[in-house]
This record gives structure tokens, sequence and C-alpha cells, in this order.
């Protein structure tokens, strides 16, 4: 069964960069049934969706975070990453990282594509913006 | 953004009684293909999200028949016909329709 691991520091400095990878096992990242997402929690709150990437690269942030976002694939070691410059406290948070199901489905506009569900999820990893 | 408005925000359930979650979103979540792009999530405590619900029927790999989603457009519910105490926790809704994605608040739904 398909199962995926955070890994990186715990404690980041005001205004550096956050980075954490999700290692995928058992699994292959390269497949084109889906995305491989990162997602966060801070303390207390709900759930925040930060990027989504292919295997081939092809990736997509939400706004409020792209301009300090990059999310990276590396199929050669199955893995994904993560990297958020200048934090602040407010990136404090337990972040995730999940396999996201893409379908293709018929529409009037002929293949299209959908997404069914977050359905394997990592552990978490809490990070914490402290200097 | 498609805003996402999950209630009631808490729930309490004596175990064995039906409960029913309600999300709105601010814009129809139905795709092209005739699907709704609606996701539903439990979060039990000190546990990572786990999928419920996709495409906003249909029950995940595992997921006890209790649980059944509803709905099309903008109103979706998440009903559990018996509720257990391995049931606690919070859930959230999520449209996947257009990015960025996006999460109701969450339901925290407690046993009586």
């Amino acid at each position: 069964q398909l199962q995926l691991q955070e890994s990186g520091p715990g404690l980041v400095k005001p205004s550096e960069t956050l980075s954490l990878t999700c290692t995928v096992s058992s699994g292959s990242i390269s497949s084109s049934n889906y995305y491989w997402a990162w997602i966060r929690q801070p303390p207390g709150k709900g759930l925040e969706w930060i990027g989504s990437i292919y295997y081939s690269g092809s990736s997509y942030y939400t706004p409020s975070l792209k301009s300090r976002v990059t999310i990276s694939v590396d199929t050669s070691d199955n893995q994904f990453s993560l990297r958020l410059s200048s934090v602040t406290a407010a990136d404090t948070a337990v972040y995730y990282c999940a396999r996201h199901r893409r379908g293709v489905g018929n529409s009037r506009y002929g293949s299209v594509y959908y997404y069914s569900g977050m359905d394997v999820w990592g552990q978490g990893t809490t990070v914490t913006v402290f200097s | 953004d498609i805003v996402m408005t999950q209630s009631p925000l808490s729930l309490p359930v004596t175990p064995g009684e039906p409960a029913s979650l309600s999300c709105r979103s601010s814009q129809s979540l139905l795709h092209s293909t005739g699907k709704n792009s609606l996701d539903w999530y439990l979060q039990k405590p000190g546990q990572s999200p786990q999928l419920l619900i996709y495409l906003g029927s249909n029950r995940a790999s595992g997921v006890p028949d209790r649980f059944s989603g509803s709905g099309s457009g903008t109103d979706f519910t998440l009903k559990i016909s018996r509720v257990e105490a391995e049931d606690v926790g919070i859930y959230y809704c999520m449209q996947t329709l257009q990015t960025p994605i996006t999460f109701g608040q969450g339901t925290r739904l407690e046993i009586k």
C-alpha cells in the first residue's frame, strides 16, 4: 500500500526558507493518474491547500503563497518537495503531503480531467518559525 | 476563489443517532463531466485527514456504509446514519473544480 512520509527541519528562522520533502514508498510517483499535493494546518485552525504537482513537473499554487512557493518533483528518487521562502510566524503549521487522484471523463468539450479525492496522506510534519 | 461554508461548526450527537453536516459553495461545483467536484474528509484527533467521500457521493475505499454524501451544484450534505464513538473529529469539505483548491472551515462532531 502506497505511503507518504514528510521530512525536513522542524524549526525555521524568520525570513529563511522552509524546505520539506515527501517520499513516496510502495508505489510510483510517475503515474498519470495522480497529482501530488502539499496542504498545511496552522495550530488550531483548518486546512489550507498550498499547491500540487504532476510527475512531469506541471504545478499549481495557491495565489496567496505563489510568490514564495516552489514545488518540485524528483522521479528518480520518488519524491516531491516544497520550498517556502521568507517565512514568518504565520507559516507555523503542520505540513501534509497527499496523493490527489485524477480521472478523465467525457464532456461536450471532449475528454477532460477531473479530481476525485486526496486518498493517501502523510502523517504530517510540524514546522515552527521561531527566532 | 470558491468559498466553502460548513454548518454547523459544532455538532454534539448521541451514539446511535444520525448526523447531518452541510457544505455550501459560493459557485456551482458541477463539472463539465456531470460530476460534482466535492470531497469530504474526516480528521480524527491527532491524525491526518482521511478521505470519506469523493465526487459528492462516492464512498472511499474502506469507509463504512453509514457514511453517505449527497447534493449537487452548491449544496452538499454528509450524513452519518448511526454515529459511533470513533466518528469523533472534524469534518471538512473540499472543492476541486478550480484552483485554488479550497476547504470549508470544518464541522466538529462530538459525542454527547
